[in-house]
């Protein structure tokens, strides 16, 4: 079975600065995908950002990128130019390649702060 | 488009009363998953319908939980005898399903805090 690890419960950063959240994972698969989901509270789960494991390329998206390593099988966030906006719970997910099990697991999740 | 929606957006009822939670999914979305988090066990998987296949029940954590999805779209998540452990937020997740890009991407709903007494 998969399993997600985000060590870190909690992490404060000043606002105009750069965070990065870590996230391990382990997997006997070669074939998956992983996401980090931001929470705030508001409850509702927004997609942040997706990587495909058959990428070597890290994904970006605006302020928001990601460090890939396959081979270490750590896939960590990185928040430039952090926003009070970006004050919120992070999951960090899995997700098999395999169409018969699609489910997503899910890290214990980290409580990001922003100090203005 | 409109999101994932779920009612109700709480629910408070007392221990041993069964209890049915909504989710509309995305339209056009064939897959619908349900998750639960719980200040204990963070976020578990429940339950995943794809189109007209036989949905994957292996998260259910009792024969007291149960789920529908009619006619591909919406679905009600069904919690028999609840007890004060069901506490916890339910939420419903869409997806496109087989094909397409980004068809794996999961989008979720505001969730249903339950709260059993």
């Amino acid at each position: 079975a998969q399993t997600v690890t985000q060590s870190q419960p909690e992490m404060s950063v000043q606002e105009a600065e750069t965070v990065t959240l870590s996230c391990t994972y382990d997997t006997s698969e070669s074939d998956y995908y992983l996401f980090w989901y931001k929470q705030p509270p508001s409850r509702q789960m927004i997609l942040v950002i997706r990587q495909e494991a058959y990428k070597q390329q890290n994904a970006t998206e605006n302020r928001f990128s990601v460090n890939f390593q396959k081979a270490a099988k750590s896939f960590s966030l990185k928040i430039s130019d952090s926003q009070l906006g970006d004050a919120a719970m992070y999951f960090c997910a899995y997700r098999s390649a395999s169409g018969a099990n699609s489910k997503l697991t899910f890290g214990k999740g980290i409580t990001l702060s922003v100090r203005p | 488009g409109a999101g994932v929606s779920q009612s109700p957006s709480n629910k408070v009822t007392e221990k041993g009363k069964d209890v049915e939670l909504r989710c509309d999914p995305i339209s056009g979305h064939t897959a619908l998953y349900w998750y639960r988090q719980s200040l204990g066990q963070g976020l578990e998987f429940l339950i995943y319908f794809q189109g007209n296949s036989a949905p994957d029940k292996s998260g259910l954590p009792s024969d007291r939980f149960s789920a529908e999805r009619t006619g591909g779209s919406v679905s009600t998540l069904t919690i028999q005898r609840t007890q004060q452990e069901d506490s916890a937020v339910y939420l419903c997740a869409s997806s496109p399903g087989a094909g397409g890009p980004r068809s794996y991407e999961q989008y979720f709903g505001p969730g249903t805090r339950l709260t059993v007494t």
